[in-house]
């Protein structure tokens, strides 16, 4: 099945500094990457996502990047502010399920600390 | 976007006893939802998908006798934990998706079993 490895697992920047996570996946077949942020407690939030036609997409301080030659995806946020401090998540779609939707494989995690 | 509901947001429950989380589609419909299971300072991790008119999937190694997964409509699934026991304790989150790939979370459900 999908594998998923997200590095690093803690990130501590400072405010403005630009942060990146890099996640590699290992099943070719996988077409979707989605980013969740999740504060503690709370639900994941989807803040980005990425189809294998595209190379790169921006919203804002946000975007993705993905090299599905080498199986690898990046998130970066720049000009970050303290209230990106979160748990990151990347995601790549794994198989056919159901009546048509993909199932998610989640990476581990990054703990992201912007610091004031 | 997509809203998701989850009841309850948290349940104490004694062992040996059967706790039921609702997960509930607000705006759209989905015929499949997606059933994760999270411990603290862990990742996700997908215990079942829920199909609306069949029976559900179950990944490997979770035990579909205890954990009742039932679809009952085109917004709504439910998950029971059946004779809860202490090491079920940890916080249950669905989702379902839009289309076929984009998944939105429900808020969480903290089940501690005492």
């Amino acid at each position: 099945g999908e594998n998923v490895e997200q590095h690093p697992s803690t990130l501590s920047v400072q405010e403005g500094d630009s942060a990146v996570i890099k996640c590699t996946y290992s099943d070719s077949a996988s077409n979707y990457f989605p980013w969740y942020k999740q504060e503690l407690g709370k639900r994941p939030q989807l803040i980005i996502d990425i189809r294998s036609n595209v190379g790169e997409k921006k919203d804002q301080r946000i975007a993705v990047t993905l090299n599905k030659t080498a199986k690898h995806f990046s998130l970066h946020i720049t000009e970050t502010q303290p209230e990106d401090s979160a748990v990151y998540f990347c995601a790549a779609s794994m198989k056919y399920s159901g009546a048509g939707s993909y199932q998610l494989t989640f990476g581990k995690g990054t703990k992201l600390s912007v610091i004031p | 976007g997509a809203v998701v509901s989850q009841h309850p947001s948290w349940v104490i429950c004694k062992s040996g006893t059967s706790v039921k989380i609702e997960c509930r589609s607000l705006d759209f419909q989905a015929t499949t939802m997606f059933w994760y299971r999270q411990f603290p300072k862990q990742s996700l991790m997908l215990m079942a998908t829920s199909n609306e008119g069949s029976k559900a999937t179950y990944e490997q190694g979770v035990e579909k006798d205890k954990f009742l997964i039932n679809h009952a409509s085109l917004t709504l699934s439910t998950l029971t934990v059946t004779s809860a026991h202490p090491e079920d304790s940890s916080f249950y989150i669905c989702s379902a998706p839009i289309g076929t790939d984009t998944q939105y979370f429900g808020p969480g459900t903290r089940l501690t079993v005492l």
